[in-house]
Parts: structure tokens; C-alpha cells; sequence
């Protein structure tokens, strides 16, 4: 049974830094791993999807990393600004070419200005 | 332009009342799932839509049921919401060929009273 977990479950930082969110999974089989951002009380905005056949994906100050052998992927954030302040979760789908994910119970991030 | 869209964004029910949530998308994807997501939880796969083929989550209350009458739009029919059924519920899409990146819609908050 795949299982994903996210540390920290909640991180605090100065506006400016560069920071990592850390996403692992259990069973490395598999199909692509997908980063989201939740701002409270409402939904999911996808941010990277990641194929199981690439190790990195990018998009403007976001970069996500995949390492399957190990189970783990990354989320790179440069330069944070108090408008990245939200939960990120990393969630992995149970079958391939469905979507039926597995999230991890998310980090909560807090840019401070 | 908002590309899945539920309604209401917040929904009141009084114990034991049905209620039905509405999920449309513009994207023309053939699959549509619904998630369920307490509070301070990662969301939960209930079940999705393969065009018109309904697939359950084994652990899926029978109290959830969905239709779903064409590809555009799909519905959460909640037959006796108990207390423990409060929570967000988010509708997402995928597509079964090519790209397979989910995308969610801004959810409904379901309280019960």
C-alpha cells in the first residue's frame, strides 16, 4: 500500500530565502509524483507534475525533484515572498493513467515579510 | 478562467437532509473524481468517473453516490449526511491519454447541522 509523508508538516521563514519541501513514498513504482498549493479553505492549484521518467521539473521559481530508487521527491522554492504562504502537498496516483492520488498530509509554509 | 467549477463554494445541510454538490469542467476530460478532505487532513479519494463508467473506492461510504450525465458535469449525492460527513469536497479532472495532470476545482465546504 503506497503511503506518502511530508516534512516538515509546518515551516516558518524570512521573505527571501531559498527553502526545500521534502516529499516521501513508500512503494518507488511509481507512474508520476504531482506537487500542489492549498491556500486555506479552498482547493488544490497544481503546480508540477513530474513524470517517473524525468528528475526534475521546473516552472518560474519552483523546481521539483524526483528520485525514485529513494522515494523521494523535493520542492524547491527560490527567493520566497510572503504570496507562497499555503500548504504544498505532493501526492503520487495508485494506477497508471488515472489520477487517483495519494497525498501526504501537506507542509505548511509561512513566509514572513 | 476557471476550468473545474463547483457549486455552491459552501453548503449548509441539516443532519439527515440530502444534499447534492456540482462539479463542471471546461477541459473536456474523460475522467472526474471526487475527494473528500476533513479538516487538517490530506484528501481522500471517494470515487471517479471513467466517461460514464463509475468506479468506487472500496472503503467509500454507501451514504456517497455521484451521477455524472454528461462530460461536462458531474454530482455528489450525499443521502443522509451525519455529522462526521463535514468536510471540503473537491472535484478534479484528468485526462486518460497523453498528460495525464489532475486539476481541481475550488471545492465545497460542506457544513452539517
Amino acid at each position: 500500500k503506497q503511503e506518502v509523508t511530508q516534512i516538515p508538516a509546518a515551516l516558518s521563514v524570512p521573505e527571501g530565502e531559498n527553502l526545500v519541501l521534502n516529499c516521501s513514498f513508500t512503494d518507488s513504482a511509481i507512474y508520476n509524483l504531482q506537487w500542489f498549493r492549498q491556500d486555506p479553505g479552498k482547493g488544490l492549484t497544481s503546480l508540477l507534475l513530474i513524470q517517473s521518467s524525468q528528475r526534475e521539473q521546473t516552472s518560474g521559481r519552483l523546481n521539483a525533484s524526483l528520485d525514485k530508487s529513494s522515494g523521494r521527491s523535493t520542492l524547491y522554492i527560490a527567493a520566497s515572498q510572503p504570496g507562497d504562504s499555503a500548504t504544498y502537498l505532493c501526492a503520487v496516483p495508485l494506477s497508471p493513467g488515472f489520477q487517483k492520488l495519494v497525498f501526504g498530509t501537506g507542509t505548511r509554509l509561512l513566509v514572513s515579510p | 478562467d476557471a476550468m473545474v467549477i463547483q457549486n455552491p463554494r459552501y453548503q449548509v445541510t441539516q443532519f439527515g437532509k440530502p444534499v447534492t454538490l456540482s462539479c463542471s469542467q471546461t477541459l473536456n476530460h474523460n475522467v472526474m473524481y471526487w475527494y473528500q478532505q476533513k479538516s487538517s487532513q490530506a484528501p481522500k479519494l471517494l470515487f471517479h468517473y471513467y466517461d460514464k463508467d463509475f468506479n468506487n473506492e472500496a472503503d467509500t461510504p454507501d451514504n456517497f453516490q455521484s451521477r455524472r450525465p454528461n462530460t461536462s458535469f458531474c454530482f455528489l449525492d450525499i443521502r443522509s449526511p451525519g455529522l462526521g460527513d463535514a468536510a471540503m469536497y473537491l472535484c478534479a479532472t484528468s485526462s486518460i491519454t497523453g498528460y495525464t495532470e489532475a486539476f481541481f476545482g475550488q471545492g465545497t465546504r460542506l457544513t452539517v447541522v
